[in-house]
């Protein structure tokens, strides 16, 4: 098993571009998140989806799209880059609801200039 | 306003020695405690959970105290190894059918362990 794979490793995007981060996961999890880690703040969730086709809002929502058409992808849209949004995102999978420990993804780091 | 505070932000321990990790929550209604563990360049691993109904969980060197009444609990680490290294996240959350994936993470303790 890889695990919770994210491609890229690093980026770099100018004020205003598009961008989508890749998540996969091969353990057949149902439910699969995304956090932002900023210095200071710890991890902050931006979306999850407890299955396919079905996503929610977490606690820093705005900027970001997600979907969710397969079990295995969770990608994650960035539709108008802003330096704030520079950080290093992590996406996450557990396999059930009763399960609060989730795997984590090695992170992308982004920066927005 | 965060909820969940590890107030400190570093911690130096000898090999061989506790480390005791401090995190402190202000919501009263959560009712599930985590910690992770973080190397560079690599996302949280999961470390050790305990349940609002228990006070104390052991899993070989590490131990994790819930005082409830104070919203405080706390990470040992014994004896501290150097691969122990690593920052160190608290979370919670409340056990719910809508709260799943709705961590609320500390900011994280940087441990040193030195020789």
């Amino acid at each position: 098993n890889a695990g919770v794979t994210q491609t890229p490793k690093f980026q770099v995007l100018k004020t205003g571009q598009s961008m989508t981060l890749q998540c996969a996961q091969d353990m057949n999890h149902e439910y699969m998140s995304w956090y932002r880690q900023d210095p200071g703040m710890g991890l902050r969730l931006i979306h999850y989806s407890v299955g396919a086709g079905i996503t929610d809002q977490g606690e820093v929502p705005n900027g970001y799209n997600v979907s969710r058409s397969t079990t295995e992808d969770f990608p994650l849209r960035l539709l108008s880059a802003a330096p704030s949004q520079t950080s290093v995102y992590f996406c996450a999978s557990s396999y059930s609801q009763e399960t609060y420990e989730q795997y984590f993804g090695p992170g992308t780091r982004l920066t927005v200039t | 306003d965060q909820q969940v505070k590890q107030n400190s932000p570093s911690l130096s321990v000898q090999e061989g020695r506790i480390s005791i990790l401090n995190c402190d929550y202000t919501n009263s209604m959560f009712d599930y405690f985590l910690w992770y563990k973080k190397y560079p360049a690599e996302g949280p691993t999961f470390l050790i959970s305990i349940s609002s109904i228990k006070d104390k969980n052991e899993d070989g060197r590490f131990t994790v105290f819930l005082n409830k009444s104070a919203k405080h609990l706390s990470l040992h680490i014994v004896p501290s190894q150097p691969g122990d290294s690593a920052v160190y996240f608290c979370a919670a959350s409340v056990r719910t059918t809508d709260s799943w994936g709705k961590l609320q993470f500390g900011a994280g303790t940087q441990v040193v362990v030195t020789p």
